[in-house]
This record gives structure tokens, C-alpha cells and sequence, in this order.
């Protein structure tokens, strides 16, 4: 079954300490998105990538790192600079990123917490 | 910058009852997806909208964009216990950006 994989899907990590979210796809899509969800507040883009070795930063990217060196793997670091990273991580993927805007697939996505 | 709102924030029905988000954004958008996400999981396409004023139904959903393309509307028919989740619009608008609205909870109870 093609899908995209998030792991792990719980995290826990102690302030100040780096820490990265794996996502992985097979569904052969070119672009690659990083949301995080809070209560309230919906989704809000970190970082987004159209094409391997090529990202870009969303609305909320301070404190976040990506790296897109393979097509199927779009990984995300959240750092101790993040002021509140305690949240929900969604990892999505569409055919194409924009103009064309096809929907989003979305990963089953990681729960973070730091204390 | 571009901004969608939805409204209410949480509805709670009685099974059967019908219910209707509202997607309300702050600039014209070339077209708008809805995802449902069930409580403890990821966001799930439901569906786009591209033209003015159009109206697609799946089953007991119905989905609206304004004339306007400013706003949009879902609508769900007699409500099941199924359909519990938080439904999100999500809107292209200025430099092809896609937007998220803030999402409306619903809980259907028995």
C-alpha cells in the first residue's frame, strides 16, 4: 500500500535538546509539507519542498530545519531555539506542489512533547 | 496575510440533526478543500471546490463556494455518529498559497 510514514508517533524529549521527526512517502510525490497542529488553531505550515534538494519556509518555520535530499524522505528537526514545541506534527505530500495545489495526503503524524 | 476562519468552533447535534460549517476567508481564493479528521488521527481529503458558486454532494454532504469564491460552506444531512471529527477547509489564495482554516469539532451524540 503506498502511504506516507511518520515515526515515531509519540516523542518525548527534555528541553534544550534537539530532536527529528522521520517522514517517509511512496507514493512518488514531488512536493512535501510540514504542518503542526495545536488545539484551536488548525494547521499551520513550518516547511514545504516542491523538489528534492529545494524547501522553502512556511508561516511558523523559527526554531525548525528540513532537509530534502531524497524524493521519498522529507525529515524535520525541531530545535532547542523553538519556544514551544510541544505539539502535534503532521507530515503530508501532493503530486505536485503549487500552482496546481493538489490535495494533500497526510501521515498518521507525531505527537511531541518536551518538558 | 491571508486568513480563513470557520465558524462554529464546536457543534454538538443529536444524531439526525443536520450541520453546517461555514469557511470564511480574508481574500478571493482560486479553489478550497475540506478534510475531516477523526478524533486521534490525521486529516483526510474530502474534497475541492473550483468554480464560482459551485455545489458537489458526496452521500449526506453537500459543499458550497460562494459566488464570491471568498467563502464556503459543508453541510451534513441527518447526521451518524460517524461523521464525529473536526472538518477543516483549506484555501488557495495570493501566490498559490494553501491556507487552513481553524477547523470546526463536531460530536454527534445518541
Amino acid at each position: 500500500d503506498g502511504g506516507i510514514t511518520q515515526s515515531p508517533k509519540y516523542l518525548f524529549r527534555k528541553e534544550g535538546q534537539n530532536v527529528t521527526l522521520s517522514c517517509e512517502q511512496n507514493l512518488n510525490h514531488d512536493a512535501m509539507y510540514w504542518y503542526r497542529q495545536d488545539p484551536g488553531q488548525g494547521l499551520r505550515l513550518i516547511y514545504y519542498s516542491q523538489i528534492v534538494n529545494d524547501f522553502q519556509k512556511g508561516d511558523i518555520a523559527e526554531g525548525y530545519s528540513v532537509s530534502r535530499e531524497k524524493k521519498e524522505s522529507f525529515p524535520l528537526t525541531v530545535t532547542s531555539a523553538q519556544k514551544n514545541p510541544t505539539a502535534f506534527y503532521l507530515c503530508a505530500s501532493s503530486p505536485h506542489g503549487t500552482p496546481d495545489n493538489s490535495p494533500l495526503h497526510f501521515g498518521n503524524g507525531t505527537r511531541l512533547t518536551v518538558t | 496575510g491571508q486568513q480563513v476562519m470557520q465558524i462554529p468552533q464546536y457543534q454538538h447535534v443529536q444524531e439526525g440533526e443536520d450541520f453546517t460549517t461555514y469557511c470564511n476567508s480574508s481574500t478571493t481564493l482560486s479553489n478550497i478543500q475540506w478534510y475531516k479528521q477523526r478524533p486521534g488521527g490525521h486529516p483526510v481529503f474530502l474534497i475541492q471546490l473550483v468554480k464560482s458558486g459551485e455545489v458537489k454532494k458526496q452521500k449526506r454532504l453537500t459543499f458550497q463556494f460562494g459566488e464570491a469564491k471568498k467563502n464556503s460552506s459543508l453541510h451534513i444531512t441527518a447526521t451518524q455518529t460517524t461523521d464525529v471529527g473536526t472538518y477543516f477547509c483549506a484555501g488557495t489564495g495570493g501566490g498559490n498559497k494553501l491556507t487552513f482554516g481553524t477547523g470546526t469539532q463536531l460530536k454527534v451524540e445518541l
